[in-house]
């Protein structure tokens, strides 16, 4: 079956400093790659996808690189704010299959 | 278009008792799917529909569980016979085709 790994938290960081959420996943198929954000009290939002190996997702600073080799899809960021708190959850899809499969988030906690 | 509506935001029932949650997606979106979310866990799926057809359903989603998208636009999910265990948050999200989630802000359920 499909799984998603992501590394544990909670992760604090002082502002400026540089993030990585680690993921890495297994699939039957040719999964596309998704990071979402969960801010307090809402529902998620998509940060930035991967639909082939190679292939650079990005948005707000938030990079993510599909690595097929190595199956993973981490996170990074150069430079965190405290607005970036949240959690972060990274997610496969096997395009045109219907389902996702999540991992259980990570917690970024940004402190001024 | 206002994105994934949910209603209501907040639900809090008696054991045993019946509910029933709205989802309005995205009106160009063919795919509608709903998830379960439980406090430092992922999103697990239970079903999702391509247009009015319920395509998938989860082991998680028991006979108490039951889906509808009518006529191919909103979708409820009504749970039968309530437990505590089912307490939980009940996301709603919508896509076109394969690509990424466009989620709601989500349904808490309270069982007491």
């Amino acid at each position: 079956g499909n799984s998603v790994t992501q590394m544990e938290g909670p992760v604090t960081l002082s502002e400026e400093a540089f993030l990585t959420i680690n993921c890495t996943y297994t699939a039957t198929g040719y999964p596309s790659l998704f990071w979402y954000v969960q801010y307090p009290g809402e529902g998620l939002q998509l940060l930035l996808k991967a639909t082939k190996a190679d292939d650079k997702g990005s948005n707000k600073g938030f990079e993510a690189t599909y690595r097929k080799e190595t199956t993973s899809f981490h996170l990074e960021k150069g430079s965190v704010q405290v607005s970036d708190s949240a959690v972060y959850f990274c997610a496969l899809i096997i395009t045109n299959a219907g389902k996702s499969t999540f991992g259980d988030g990570t917690t970024l906690t940004v402190k001024p | 278009d206002t994105g994934v509506s949910q209603d209501p935001r907040h639900k809090i029932t008696k054991r045993g008792q019946n509910v029933t949650f709205r989802c309005d997606p995205i009106s160009e979106h063919n795919r509608l799917y709903w998830y379960r979310q439980t406090l430092g866990q992922g999103p697990e799926f239970l079903t999702y529909f391509q247009n009015e057809a319920q395509l998938e359903k989860s082991r998680l989603l028991s006979d108490r569980f039951s889906a509808e998208r009518p006529k191919g636009s909103f979708s409820t999910l009504e749970i039968q016979r309530t437990e505590q265990g089912d307490s939980a948050m009940y996301l709603c999200a919508s896509s076109e085709g394969g690509h990424g989630y466009t989620f709601g802000s989500g349904t808490r359920l309270t069982v007491v």
